[in-house]
């Protein structure tokens, strides 16, 4: 069974920063892209950062570009994001996603989600 | 970026009946458009990629037809677990996106 389990929310300042990471089982880890999408309380879908399978593919939503780094550690089936200088529109839910198999872009299934909340 | 523009925002429905939520797209992008279900404090779950193939499991109440730049979900025979929000996303292209979703309710 897929399992995406994300860690690492929490309450943080303005300015401060955060790591989360997701942790994956159950599928073939670096057979596949993974994602982090994000959703502000009672808002829809924005899509954050994706990376390829082997790391070869990086790119960012427009918001967070110099902000956010997203890596991951095939070794240990662990996807991370390195959120900086953060900001209250950063607030959110944010969910790691696993790819459609072959695909890079199309986002298949999704963890249950951490919550970052961004105040002083 | 490639905007993605559903319709309705939301839409009111009763048990049994069929419903059609729009997706469109500010450019042609073929076939690469994925249907999503989100319950409440629950995760988004895939129901139909490239446009119109559904996921494994998903019931076949659920279907997708289009391309281009013009998209449709239409759920036939609507029972109480199917009133949901539904959201598409384009994979052309980065950045990903999605459609600002649809409220079913009852």
């Amino acid at each position: 069974e897929v399992q995406l389990v994300e860690s690492g929310g929490g309450l943080v300042q303005p300015g401060r920063s955060l790591r989360l990471s997701c942790a994956a089982s159950g599928f073939t880890f670096d057979d596949y892209a993974m994602h982090w999408v994000r959703q502000a309380p009672d808002k829809g879908l924005e899509w954050v950062a994706g990376i390829s399978w082997n790391s070869g593919t990086i790119a960012y939503a427009d918001s967070v570009k110099g902000r956010f780094t997203i890596s991951r550690d095939n070794a240990k089936n662990s996807l991370y994001l390195q959120m900086n200088s953060l900001r209250a529109e950063d607030m959110a839910l944010y969910y790691c996603a696993k790819a459609g198999r072959g695909w890079l872009r199309l986002l298949h299934y999704w963890g249950q989600g951490t919550l970052v909340t961004v105040s002083s | 970026d490639i905007q993605m523009t559903q319709s309705p925002s939301s839409l009111s429905a009763s048990v049994g009946d069929r419903v059609t939520i729009t997706c469109r797209a500010s450019q042609g992008i073929s076939n690469y458009l994925a249907w999503f279900q989100q319950k409440p404090g629950k995760a988004p779950k895939s129901l139909i990629y490239a446009a119109s193939i559904l996921q494994s499991g998903v019931p076949s109440k659920f279907s997708g037809s289009g391309s281009g730049t013009d998209f449709t979900l239409t759920i036939s025979s609507l029972q109480p677990e199917d009133f949901a929000t539904y959201y598409c996303q384009q994979y052309n292209s980065f950045p990903i996106t999605f459609g600002q979703g649809t409220r079913l309710e009852i």
